[in-house]
């Protein structure tokens, strides 16, 4: 099985911040690799597929890049909205395999 | 318009066995390079890969719960069953299908079912 390493585990940020969220593979997952919004109590919503292509209808503050093992979310001036949990999610091989997910709280 | 909407008990006893149905529109499980899969995610904790069906009857599963999950489709119906059997309170979860497939990973969820696994 592939595992994937999502870090960090939590953040804090303030509106109008940079953030950034890893997810490490511990093989070649070739671009594999989706990014989803959940906020408390509601359905995770994908933000980017196939690492960096984003998905219609969200805001172009979020993109994806990396390569090989490692790739990264990143949240361009972080608005209100955002404060949520991210999850990375490996589809290169069954079983696809979700990252730990990442808190993103006001500071 | 795509919807997916899961259904079946929202309590059940250890030991028993969980059937839950996803029934969906909006796209067709006979269609090229659509799949369905199933996800589910204890309270508080991460989401989890539980099994998936392609549109041609390729199935997958997590070996996590490979002997006791089971994934069916039905594309008269227009629904993907899943069961799990011999449960156990470790199985109590909210539990999501979501259209998808390697590229487009999961790009349409339901509203998700609160299972709870107690006696």
């Amino acid at each position: 099985d592939i595992q994937v390493t999502q870090s960090p585990a939590s953040l804090s940020a303030s509106v109008g911040d940079r953030v950034t969220i890893t997810c490490r593979a511990n093989q070649n997952i070739y671009n594999y690799i989706s990014w989803f919004q959940q906020r408390p109590g509601k359905v995770p919503k994908l933000l980017i597929f196939f690492a960096s292509r984003l998905q219609e209808g969200v805001p172009s503050r979020f993109s994806g890049s990396g390569s090989e093992t490692d790739y990264t979310l990143t949240i361009n001036s972080l608005q209100p909205d955002d404060f949520a949990t991210y999850f990375c999610l490996q589809t290169y091989n069954t079983p696809w395999t979700f990252g730990q997910g990442t808190r993103i709280d006001i500071k | 318009q795509i919807t997916l909407r899961e259904s079946g008990p929202t309590l059940v006893k250890p030991t028993q066995t969980l059937t839950l149905t996803c029934t969906f529109s909006g796209f067709s499980l006979t269609t090229s390079r659509v799949g369905v899969a199933w996800i589910r995610q204890p309270p508080g904790k991460a989401l989890e890969w539980l099994a998936l069906v392609y549109w041609d009857d390729d199935k997958h599963y997590s070996p996590s719960l490979k002997n006791r999950v089971t994934i069916t489709k039905d594309t008269s119906t227009n629904q993907v069953v899943l069961t799990l059997t011999n449960v156990d309170p470790v199985d109590t979860a909210a539990y999501y299908c979501a259209k998808g497939n390697r590229i487009d990973a999961l790009n349409d969820w339901g509203q998700g079912i609160l299972v709870t696994v107690s006696s």
